[in-house]
């Protein structure tokens, strides 16, 4: 079984920018959560989706959203780019929402804002 | 906020030696921790999880401690190997409801000596 793909693995942005990131689960896992990872604060966890709904969301600004497809897949966007964003995203899939140690995580996508 | 923090955040050891990498947590309405490990370039991976109806739990060279009393868990390594050289971090999710999110510790570097 195929684990979670996420694209593009790296990416270099300037402040002002949006940025789309794809992340797609492993098949049959219909739960995809969204993380920032930086050395000083660890992993911070952003969304949640089931279902092509939200199930839950981190204390991130609004210009972090995302979304989940019927196949789902999901994305999430960042818009209006800032320094701060510079961060390893990572994508977790799991077979329903709030599963723990069920979640396989994605290699990644190292994101640069310069 | 509640959060989850690690004593050391690195620990350096000889090869063949056990491991212990320590795990304070906050929130006593926690009920299920895991711990991950990562390493270089890739995303985190499941490594044992623990729920709180439980204090010690077993895999294969890795054991779990929680001690409730004093909101401590612990990741134990038999026989640490080169290829543990990881960040593991120790995640808890809170009890009740269907959006329970998982709160992570900051990591604690693991390096093996040969």
């Amino acid at each position: 079984k195929a684990g979670v793909t996420q694209t593009p693995r790296y990416l270099i942005k300037t402040r002002g920018q949006q940025v789309t990131l794809s992340c797609s689960p492993i098949s049959g896992h219909r739960s995809v959560s969204w993380y920032q990872q930086t050395p000083g604060q660890g992993l911070q966890f952003l969304f949640e989706y089931f279902s092509e709904t939200q199930r839950n969301k981190g204390n991130f600004p609004g210009r972090f959203s995302g979304r989940q497809f019927s196949n789902s897949r999901s994305e999430m966007n960042v818009s209006t780019l800032e320094l701060g964003d510079s961060a390893l995203y990572l994508c977790a899939s799991s077979p329903y929402p709030g599963s723990g140690g069920e979640q396989y995580f994605g290699p990644g996508t190292r994101l640069t804002v310069t | 906020g509640e959060s989850v923090g690690l004593h050391l955040p690195t620990l350096s050891v000889q090869e063949g030696d056990n491991s212990i990498i320590n795990c304070a947590y906050s929130n006593s309405a926690s009920d299920y921790f895991i711990w991950y490990k990562q390493e270089s370039g890739k995303g985190p991976q499941f490594i044992i999880d623990i729920r709180s109806n439980m204090d010690k739990r077993q895999g294969q060279r890795v054991t779990v401690l929680l001690n409730k009393t004093v909101k401590h868990l612990s990741l134990q390594i038999a026989a640490t190997q080169p290829g543990d050289s990881a960040v593991y971090f120790c995640a808890e999710r809170e009890s009740g409801g269907n959006n329970r999110k998982l709160i992570w510790g900051l990591g604690t570097s693991l390096a093996v000596n040969p």
